[in-house]
């Protein structure tokens, strides 16, 4: 079946840019897509990337897609203790969306 | 590892009729979930958080009378919708609370006609 793998913690100094890592398995994936979650709070949509684009960037944040490997990745730069939370990455379409298991982003002043 | 599974996938139903969607913990004992709606194009939104043998609370704006949670049991969640109408149409998706992180089902699409 359809399975997401994402490290479960990454510590990264204030100032430093941050990268999460995702790797996917269904190649049939439309979107690809970065939730954040604050704690006590739910899921926020960060940003997603469809499945024929290579990169996409808003502002602090950069998403690369490698389809060919299945990997997917989340760069925040400049990355401020307000970006402290859990980041999850997902992948599907209309019917089913597969999550991974969460990344604890800990950034240090 | 730990796994949710959640049924049914997609479901149809008539408007007025009441649609109950499961999940269930597979290998793990999911003490809390959670339950959340995504609309199109938006973030997923927290419904509801239940944990095993209490009632659930419910995040402002969710009608606990007509979206009934019951999490009887450590491997089973239930969220029942109730009376439906064709704007409670949506993605429903529940998610355990692990030690380490969070696992997810894999989504209800209902859609209410």
């Amino acid at each position: 079946g359809e399975d997401v793998e994402q490290s479960l913690f990454l510590s990264v100094r204030e100032g430093d840019s941050s990268v999460i890592n995702c790797t996917y398995t269904d190649s049939s994936s439309t979107y690809l897509y970065w939730y954040k979650q604050e704690p006590g709070a739910g899921l926020q949509l960060l940003t997603y990337i469809f499945s024929n684009m290579d990169m996409k960037q808003d502002q602090r944040l950069t998403v690369l897609l490698n389809k060919k490997d299945k990997h997917l990745s989340l760069r925040i730069a400049d990355t401020q203790t307000g970006d402290s939370a859990i980041y999850f990455c997902a992948e599907g379409g209309y019917q089913k969306v597969t999550f991974g298991i969460g990344t604890k982003l800990q950034v240090i002043p | 590892g730990a796994v949710v599974s959640q049924h049914p996938s997609w479901v149809i139903c008539k408007s007025g009729t009441s649609v109950k969607i499961e999940c269930r913990s597979l290998d793990f004992q999911a003490t809390t979930m959670f339950w959340y709606r995504q609309f199109p194009k938006q973030s997923l939104m927290l419904m509801a958080t239940s944990n095993e043998g209490s009632k659930a609370t419910y995040e402002q704006g969710v009608e606990k009378d007509k979206f009934l949670i019951n999490h009887a049991s450590l491997t089973l969640s239930t969220l029942t919708v109730t009376s439906a109408h064709p704007e409670d149409s949506s993605f429903y998706i529940c998610s355990g609370k692990l030690n380490y992180g969070y696992t997810f089902g894999s989504g209800t699409r209902l859609t209410v006609v």
